[in-house]
């Protein structure tokens, strides 16, 4: 009974490639999240969605493409990979206006 | 801009003994939140504070925001194994941006047996 689930755990790919990860939550949440770990565990918000509406886009190149088809899930979809994409992926969901959110467990992506 | 200065970075202690971290920052903050992130696994809410002067426990765990709202200590007592991972502070950001947090940079916690 995953609260927030993310797949893959881990993604390992050659630069130039096309990726994404999927996220689901089943809290009934009406906000969800998607922030970068990067190396040295430094975490920071990359979108925010709420009920399927992009709210926050924290000046992510535009070869990063959220998508949320409903208000439980929000995928994100890499273009053309980068070495400093390498880092760890977490989806997150909150209820709307607290700062108590929920993580998954992270995507490792390892761009080679 | 909206910098957390969270030390110290590591800490290295023994089992049994109490572990104090900080954060502080230039601004004026409304909400201090602690999570906790275990290898291989995303942060976990520890505690939430809200009021300038407050002091929550949860269980081991004490934490308390400063009266002037730029700082946060969080407190470990009687450390055991399992608090080895992560600590970071946030602040949350209210409002209309819909539950962003701000994180400090983080605290790695070894506990030895």
């Amino acid at each position: 009974d995953t609260a927030v689930s993310q797949t893959p755990k881990y993604l390992v790919t050659q630069m130039g490639n096309d990726k994404s990860i999927k996220c689901e939550q089943n809290l009934g949440h009406d906000t969800m999240y998607w922030y970068k770990q990067d190396s040295k565990k430094f975490l920071k918000i990359m979108f925010s969605y709420n009920n399927k509406e992009l709210i926050i886009n924290e000046t992510v190149p535009n070869r990063f493409s959220p998508k949320s088809p409903d208000k439980a899930h929000l995928n994100l979809h890499i273009n053309s990979l980068e070495l400093g994409d390498s880092a760890v992926y977490f989806c997150a969901s909150s209820l709307k206006r607290t700062g108590d959110l929920f993580f998954g467990s992270g995507t490792q992506l390892s761009v080679l | 801009g909206q910098q957390l200065n969270q030390s110290p970075q590591s800490m290295f202690i023994q089992e049994g003994e109490d572990v104090s971290m900080n954060c502080t920052s230039s601004s004026i903050f409304n909400t201090w939140l602690w999570y906790k992130q275990d290898p291989g696994e995303g942060p976990v809410l520890l505690i939430a504070l809200y009021k300038a002067g407050e002091l929550t426990s949860n269980g081991r765990l004490t934490a308390q925001f400063g009266i002037t709202r730029k700082d946060s200590f969080l407190n470990i007592s009687a450390s055991i194994p399992s608090d080895v991972g992560i600590y970071f502070c946030a602040r949350y950001a209210g409002g209309t941006s819909y539950g962003k947090l701000t994180f400090g940079q983080g605290t790695i916690l070894t506990v030895h047996p």
